[in-house]
């Protein structure tokens, strides 16, 4: 079956500007968290959204916001964009977030601030 | 909260064994994954650990010891494909409403040289 998918690939964006990324996870998995990815901090956690609820938050400024969809694909949004947000942006999915259960990433979103 | 800890950088010579640590100190424990990524791709899911022991998959295998907050990755007969950046992480305690945060150590790169 299909992997999780992200959209865009890559992107360019500018300070202050905001930018919206997608994640459609694999079928049947109903939650779905993100991350970021830097060379120096590694892989951080942003939030997890299961059933349309926003279920855990890292600990990131309120710039960073996301949704999930009835069909559980996802979106995260940051406004006000600053030179810190370039960063490789990663979903991943699982069946319901259950402690046992591996989480399954896609290939990333790469932001680019200018 | 989570501290996790593993070597910055490994070099092994194909065809060999390498072992790649992690430690942790955690409020709370719920099982521990390695993660497999290589240069610009997502990370894959390797192994997963719950209980003291050695789980073996192959070529890779994964040890735990709770008491110690420690746990290892072996690869065995070492190919160049290997190269890559291994990710230990850990599931916290439960966070409430069914969600149990994974945070990642920084990552280890393995170079395999032949």
């Amino acid at each position: 079956k299909a992997g999780v998918t992200q959209t865009p690939r890559y992107l360019i964006k500018t300070r202050g500007q905001q930018v919206t990324l997608s994640c459609s996870p694999i079928s049947g998995h109903r939650s779905v968290s993100w991350y970021q990815q830097t060379p120096g901090q590694g892989l951080q956690f942003l939030f997890e959204y299961f059933s349309e609820t926003q279920r855990n938050k890292g600990n990131f400024p309120g710039r960073f916001s996301g949704r999930q969809f009835s069909n559980s694909r996802s979106e995260m949004n940051v406004s006000t964009l600053e030179l810190g947000d370039s960063a490789l942006y990663l979903c991943a999915s699982s069946y319901t977030g259950g402690s046992n259960q591996p989480q399954h990433f896609g290939d990333g979103t790469r932001l680019s601030i200018l | 909260g989570q501290n996790i800890d593993q070597p910055t950088e490994m070099t092994a010579t194909e065809g060999a064994i390498v072992q790649i640590n992690c430690t942790y100190q955690t409020s709370g424990f719920n099982g521990l994954f390695w993660y497999q990524q290589h240069a610009g791709e997502a990370p894959t899911f390797l192994s997963y650990n719950v209980l003291d022991g050695l789980e073996e998959k192959g070529r890779f295998s994964s040890f735990l010891s709770r008491s110690k907050g420690y746990s290892y990755l072996l690869l065995k007969e070492l190919q160049m494909k290997d190269s890559a950046s291994y990710l230990c992480a850990v599931r916290d305690e439960y966070s409430g409403a069914g969600s149990y945060q994974l945070t990642f150590g920084k990552g280890t790169k393995l170079s395999v040289i032949p």
